[in-house]
């Protein structure tokens, strides 16, 4: 079965500028999550979709972060404008529940530079 | 809140030595425990879990992990070191109605 994929795989913009990524999670699983990891740290919960519904988005800056999931299946992370402190690979993963015990599959990630 | 703390950013070990990374977490009430790996440019990969029963817990790759309530601690062990071995480890920890939390990460070496 095919993973979780992610695009782009990189993206380098300057500070101000907005940036989206894109997350298609494993065929038939309801949940998705975006997370954040910055350099030397573990990857931090952004936001956490159930089918096209949002079950947590407590740690995310909404101020310039957004998120959506249309139709329950892919998802789109946006940032405008971006920060400095915005770089870092954002992940994300899926699982085919919403139990916390679940496994979580992660895609590859996409690794931003905010010069 | 839940927390993780994991001791070593990174530890080298020879091939074919014991691997032992340290996880120690809080939590106010029973936790669920995961271990995950990350190899180089890869996603995270599910190593193994504990959420209730059997408090020794093995998973792929030949990996294991001891829960210990009385100690608060989660550490993963293996009892030989391969080169493929070599990534870096999370360990994280959620409960009920909590949210998903991971350390810091390990860094494992491995020489020949």
């Amino acid at each position: 079965e095919a993973g979780v994929a992610q695009s782009p795989r990189y993206k380098i913009i300057e500070k101000r500028q907005s940036v989206a990524f894109w997350c298609n999670p494993i065929s038939g699983h309801a949940t998705l999550y975006w997370y954040q990891q910055i350099l030397g740290q573990g990857p931090k919960l952004l936001i956490q979709f159930q089918n096209n519904g949002v079950v947590d988005d407590s740690q995310l800056p909404k101020d310039r972060f957004s998120a959506e999931r249309l139709k329950g299946v892919d998802s789109t992370l946006k940032i405008q404008p971006a920060k400095l402190e915005d770089s870092a690979v954002y992940l994300c993963a899926s699982s085919p529940g919403g139990g916390q015990t679940d496994t979580q599959y992660f895609g590859p990630g996409t690794r931003l530079t905010v010069l | 809140a839940q927390s993780v703390t994991q001791l070593g950013s990174h530890v080298s070990v020879s091939e074919g030595a014991l691997v032992l990374l340290r996880c120690n977490y809080s939590s106010s009430v029973p936790p669920y425990l995961f271990w995950y790996v990350q190899y180089p440019n890869q996603g995270l990969q599910l190593l193994l879990k504990y959420t209730t029963g059997a408090t020794l817990v093995k998973g792929i790759n030949g990996f294991e992990a001891e829960f210990k309530k009385s100690e608060t601690s989660f550490h993963l062990t293996k009892p030989s070191a391969h080169m493929s071995d070599a990534a870096e480890y999370f360990c994280a920890v959620t409960d009920y109605g909590q949210n998903f939390v991971f350390g810091p990460g390990t860094r494992l070496s491995v020489l020949p």
